[in-house]
């Protein structure tokens, strides 16, 4: 799972400013899930992608947070207007699912390392 | 609604003991697949396993081995002859089919000390 690059390892951030956070998958890889994880918590799944496209969003927060994958670079989770509430570890993972088939079936998901936000 | 519950929050156990961590879950779905992830203090998520709900074998690897038990909706997992190398938290997940996302629990934090 060392293939999944993330970065920054460690962000801070004072209220209202934004946050950006990037995710290269693992070589070969087209699907990126975003996860966060509250202190002493879960991970909790927030977003999952393929390129240009949100397949499923139904963890992200309505408003201030937004994701993408483009054709080119990295996939960016983007948090607007930051509050002390966001504060925790987003984790990005990467699966080579093939067409047909779904994550359960594979069960191959790399996690990266985690991007640590800290709000002031 | 899918919901995976570790009710350990933390142990500490000496090295060379054995220890169980406890994973209980609820899903309506009758098929569906439970793992476990290893989170060492550097951070990363490690996978350690994944289990089909149509095989209840127990499975053994090393030093790991995991009981699934499908009539208590339990998949605890033991560590024998622990060692410090294995202090992390421990997290149980659970993935429906279809869908795209594990269910993560809370996590066990184990400390092994030497």
């Amino acid at each position: 799972n060392a293939g999944v690059m993330q970065n920054p390892r460690h962000l801070v951030r004072r209220r209202g400013q934004e946050a950006r956070l990037r995710c290269s998958p693992m070589k070969g890889h087209s699907h990126v899930y975003w996860y966060r994880q509250l202190p002493e918590e879960g991970l909790k799944f927030m977003v999952y992608l393929q390129k240009e496209n949100i397949i499923d969003e139904s963890g992200m927060p309505k408003e201030r947070f937004s994701a993408e994958f483009p054709k080119e670079g990295p996939s960016i989770l983007r948090i607007q207007q930051v509050v002390r509430g966001d504060s925790a570890a987003y984790f990005c993972a990467s699966s080579s699912k093939r067409q047909g088939t779904t994550l359960a079936n594979t069960g191959e998901l790399f996690f990266g390392e985690g991007s640590r936000l800290t709000v002031l | 609604a899918q919901k995976v519950t570790q009710a350990q929050t933390e142990i500490s156990v000496v090295e060379k003991e054995d220890v169980t961590l406890d994973c209980v879950y609820e899903t309506r779905d009758t098929t569906y697949y439970l793992f476990w992830y290893k989170q060492p203090p550097s951070g990363e998520l490690v996978f350690l396993i994944r289990r089909n709900s149509f095989d209840e074998q127990n499975e053994i690897s090393g030093r790991y081995s995991w009981n699934f038990q499908k009539s208590t909706s339990s998949f605890n997992f033991t560590i024998t002859a622990s060692q410090v190398v294995d202090s992390a938290v421990y997290f149980c997940a659970l993935i429906p089919p279809g869908a795209n996302n594990l269910f993560f629990g809370t996590g066990t934090r184990l400390t092994v000390i030497p």
